[in-house]
């Protein structure tokens, strides 16, 4: 079955740029969503298609997909966006969640 | 506006079965796929399976962890999917979401962009 790695946390300093990686065989290959769930709250997608964000996601959240590697970049990190960042793609009929990055902003 | 509503999510025990709903509004229902997704306490999101629009035949997919012990089926004419769940295991424990997959008739661009809030599903001896 096909696998995602992500870390599972990484530190950005507020106002800083966070960048959340996403592996996995041939990824670019793929349609990567990206979904943030924050505290005790339900997962919001913020990323679709690899490159797309939905009506109401702000500007400071880009994707990008190649080769092996999906890559979710936060500009100008604020603290509501520390938060879990899980990445998704559809493999074989079924669709695969990465584990999951903890982004803290110091 | 969009709205799914998880409801059916209690103690059960192992062995046991149960049957989740998901009741939507604010959406045309039979033109969308419909996905369950779980988080055990703690843990990360988990795929359960989905079950494509009646345009594709109500077709379903599953993910290994539930393959078999789990269906998925939808009733259009009331908006309702459902995720009914059998030989229940301890390791099922988790909270329950139902998502939209959109865009209408996705394939391999499907993406879950409204979800329920959740129903916690606690599976017990």
């Amino acid at each position: 079955s096909y696998e995602l790695n992500q870390r599972l946390s990484v530190s950005v300093a507020l106002g800083q740029t966070a960048r959340i990686t996403c592996g996995g065989n041939n990824i670019g290959s793929k349609n990567v969503n990206w979904y943030q769930q924050r505290p005790g709250q339900v997962p919001v997608l913020v990323i679709y298609s690899d490159t797309s964000r939905p009506s109401g996601i702000p500007e400071r959240f880009s994707g990008f997909n190649s080769e092996n590697t999906a890559t979710l970049t936060i500009s100008r990190a604020q603290a509501g966006d520390e938060a879990d960042y899980y990445c998704q793609v559809w493999d074989s009929r079924s669709a695969v969640f990465g584990g999951g990055t903890k982004l803290t902003v110091l | 506006e969009v709205q799914l509503v998880e409801s059916g999510g209690d103690l059960v025990q192992p062995g046991r079965s149960l049957r989740l709903s998901c009741t939507t509004s604010g959406l045309t229902f039979g033109d969308y796929a419909i996905s369950w997704v779980r988080q055990a306490p703690g843990k990360g999101l988990e795929w359960v399976g989905f079950i494509r629009s009646e345009a594709y035949g109500e077709t379903t997919e599953y993910g290994a962890s539930v393959k078999g012990r789990f269906t998925i089926s939808r009733d259009d004419s009331k908006s309702i999917a459902y995720l009914q769940m059998n030989s229940l295991k301890t390791e099922d424990t988790a909270v329950y979401y139902c998502t939209r997959e959109a865009p209408v008739y996705c394939g391999a661009d499907c993406r879950n962009d409204y979800w329920g809030q959740g129903t916690l599903v606690n599976v017990s001896s």
